[in-house]
């Protein structure tokens, strides 16, 4: 049973331009939430999305877009990079049920701006 | 989300039991305690979650006081492998409440 996957693993962009990430969630999830973590700092939410809609959003600018697709696999976009963008972003899955449901993170993906 | 507060760091010799506290004092009824880790530059990783009672796995156990204003998190025979940083999360069960909220955790470091 594969856990929660994210592509690529690193990139590296410049100022201004755009990034797109990747995750697909683990087998039987169909929500997912993105999460970036700057150096030093823990995990802070921007997004999580249910049924190919965005249903909460952290405190982050309209610069940070997503998308969840039919499969439950879900995209980060990021515009007009700015060098405080690069972190590690995290996608985390669970199954949206009643419950409390756990929530599950990937790897990660670790964006370096220059 | 009820704020927590950790101590920054701490040490534990390898095969002792570590004890990682948490206060979460305006927690309220229906909030969960939750603690995951994370290993150098890996995602997070999920060890156990509570309501009042206290939670044991095959992972660690989870104590939380009566009052439920703070836990302990109980690694029971420590390994090299338990080097990380672990948070504690408090969390209410609300749908469409996604969000984790992560303070900035406590270092573990397992001396050989």
């Amino acid at each position: 049973d594969a856990g929660v996957t994210q592509s690529p693993t690193h990139l590296i962009k410049t100022r201004g331009q755009q990034v797109t990430l990747r995750c697909s969630p683990k087998s039987g999830h169909d929500t997912v939430s993105w999460y970036q973590q700057a150096l030093g700092q823990g995990p802070q939410f921007i997004f999580q999305y249910y049924e190919e809609e965005e249903r909460q959003r952290g405190n982050f600018p309209d610069r940070f877009s997503g998308h969840q697709f039919p499969n439950y696999s879900s995209e980060l976009n990021v515009n007009a990079l700015l060098l405080g963008d690069s972190a590690l972003y995290l996608c985390a899955s669970r199954r949206w049920t009643g419950q409390q449901e756990t929530q599950y993170f990937g790897p990660g993906t670790r964006l370096l701006v220059l | 989300d009820a704020k927590t507060t950790q101590p920054t760091s701490m040490d534990c010799a390898e095969g002792r039991a570590a004890n990682l506290p948490c206060n979460h004092s305006t927690i309220s009824g229906n909030e969960y305690v939750y603690w995951y880790r994370q290993i150098h530059s890996q995602g997070p990783q999920y060890i156990i979650h509570g309501l009042k009672n206290n939670e044991t796995n095959e992972m660690a156990s989870l104590i939380i006081t009566e009052d439920r204003k703070s836990s302990t998190l109980i690694l029971p025979h420590a390994t090299l492998r338990d080097t990380a940083v672990y948070y504690c999360i408090v969390r209410v069960l609300d749908f469409g409440n996604e969000k984790l909220t992560f303070g900035t955790g406590t270092r573990l470091t397992i001396i050989p």
